[in-house]
């Protein structure tokens, strides 16, 4: 069974560009939910994705946004990067009812210069 | 304002004696805890959980411990092995939601 893909693996932006970053979860998986890794701030959750729908947001400005596809593949698009933007970007699915327990990418590392 | 903190950043120990990883939390709705292990330049792995329900939950070496009255849990790892080195973040969830609040992180160095 494939593990959660994420592509590309590495990505270097311009500030101001915007980025579009992929995310496949695992087969059956349903809910998507993407998480922003820096040094400083940690793990934070951006958003959370089922059947489509945005079910959940974290505190991030409305630069940051993401869509999730009837094949449950889902997207996070950042516009006019920062350089503050520069992190691992992680994605994680879990079935439809299961608590907690998400499956993690390799996540992909956007730096913005 | 961090919900969930692990107060130590690292921690050392040697091959084949136990590692106690520690995590607080102050949300009172989190009703589910996990812990998950990364290694660099992978995704985190899930490790082990825990319900608000119980109080201890054992999976082979790893056994996790949750105070609810302090807010506290915590990760043991007995016997700790090198491979057990990587950073290893407690999570938090709630029933409101589907997203999970992890801590900082506790980088893990066993030494053989």
């Amino acid at each position: 069974k494939a593990g959660v893909t994420q592509t590309p693996r590495y990505l270097i932006k311009t500030r101001g560009q915007q980025v579009t970053l992929s995310c496949s979860p695992i087969s059956g998986h349903r809910s998507v939910s993407w998480y922003q890794q820096t040094p400083g701030q940690g793990l934070q959750f951006l958003f959370e994705y089922f059947s489509e729908t945005q079910r959940n947001k974290g505190n991030f400005p409305g630069r940051f946004s993401g869509r999730q596809f009837s094949n449950s593949r889902s997207e996070m698009n950042v516009s006019t990067l920062e350089l503050g933007d520069s992190a691992l970007y992680l994605c994680a699915s879990s079935f439809e009812d299961a608590i907690g327990e998400a499956f993690f990418g390799q996540g992909t590392r956007l730096t913005v210069v | 304002d961090q919900q969930v903190k692990q107060n130590s950043p690292s921690l050392s120990v040697q091959e084949g004696r136990i590692s106690i990883l520690n995590c607080d939390y102050t949300n009172s709705m989190f009703d589910y805890f996990l812990w998950y292990k990364k290694y660099p330049a992978e995704g985190p792995t899930f490790l082990i959980s825990i319900s608000s329900i119980k109080d201890k939950n054992e999976d082979g070496r790893f056994t996790v411990f949750l105070n609810k009255s302090a807010k506290h849990l915590s990760l043991h790892i007995v016997p700790s092995q090198p491979g057990d080195s990587a950073v290893y973040f407690c999570a938090a969830i709630n029933n409101a939601g589907n997203m999970l609040t992890f801590g900082g992180g506790t980088r893990l160095m066993v030494k053989p």
